[in-house]
């Protein structure tokens, strides 16, 4: 079966500082997508991404948050400067078409604690 | 903007009972899909629903579509302890917009 890899699984960082979180999506998907989950809260949209660019994104996406597909596998969320507030699991997803007839595949997260 | 709701936010049940939770989405939705997501896992997609008044059934689940298309259950008939989790209800506006998740149902299911 077909994965979404993630990593790190784990990644402690202090605030202020930039985190890169990477995600190898299926390899014939087309759209890619990020979305986070505070402990024990819902699962949120923040972006995504199709044909090289941000298709949406939500206004959680704000300045301090980037995608980048640099070289056709891999697929990063960049946090420029931390908040404690981010802390949170960064789940990656891929899917096959924009209208996700197959669902989405999600990756088993980033845990993002900000210190 | 658009919004989808779930209830109940919890549910603990007996082994053997049945179960269902609800999904209302504040906007008609192209679609609704559902997902699982086990304590400490990641969401994986059980299923979509596309058309008005649709049912499908997985073994022991049985998602069912409202005729307006704002709405959507998930019945489980006869739970195991390998039902615990979380259980999503997410919905797109149109074909190819992104998905937007409820709040999710948390099912304990005591042996």
């Amino acid at each position: 079966e077909p994965e979404v890899t993630q990593t790190p699984s784990h990644q402690v960082t202090q605030m202020g500082q930039e985190v890169i979180l990477r995600c190898v999506p299926i390899s014939n998907h087309l759209y890619f997508y990020w979305y986070r989950q505070i402990l024990g809260q819902k699962v949120e949209f923040l972006v995504s991404f199709y044909n090289n660019e941000i298709s949406e994104k939500s206004e959680i996406f704000d300045d301090q948050f980037s995608v980048e597909r640099p070289d056709g596998s891999n697929f990063t969320l960049k946090i420029r400067s931390t908040k404690l507030e981010d802390s949170a699991m960064y789940f990656c997803a891929s899917s096959l078409t924009g209208g996700s007839f197959y669902g989405y595949t999600f990756g088993s997260g980033t845990r993002l604690t900000v210190v | 903007g658009q919004q989808v709701m779930q209830i109940p936010q919890y549910q603990h049940v007996q082994e053997g009972e049945d179960f269902t939770t609800y999904c209302n989405s504040s906007t008609t939705l192209s679609n609704i899909q559902w997902y699982k997501q086990r304590p400490g896992g990641h969401p994986v997609f059980l299923i979509q629903l596309v058309k008005s008044g649709e049912v499908k059934k997985q073994k022991r689940l049985t998602f069912q579509f409202g005729e307006a298309k704002k709405n959507s259950s998930l019945h489980i008939t006869a739970t195991q302890t390998t039902d615990v989790g979380t259980y999503f209800c997410a919905g797109e506006k149109t074909s190819y917009d992104k998905v937007i998740f409820g709040p999710g149902t948390s099912l304990s299911v005591i042996p």
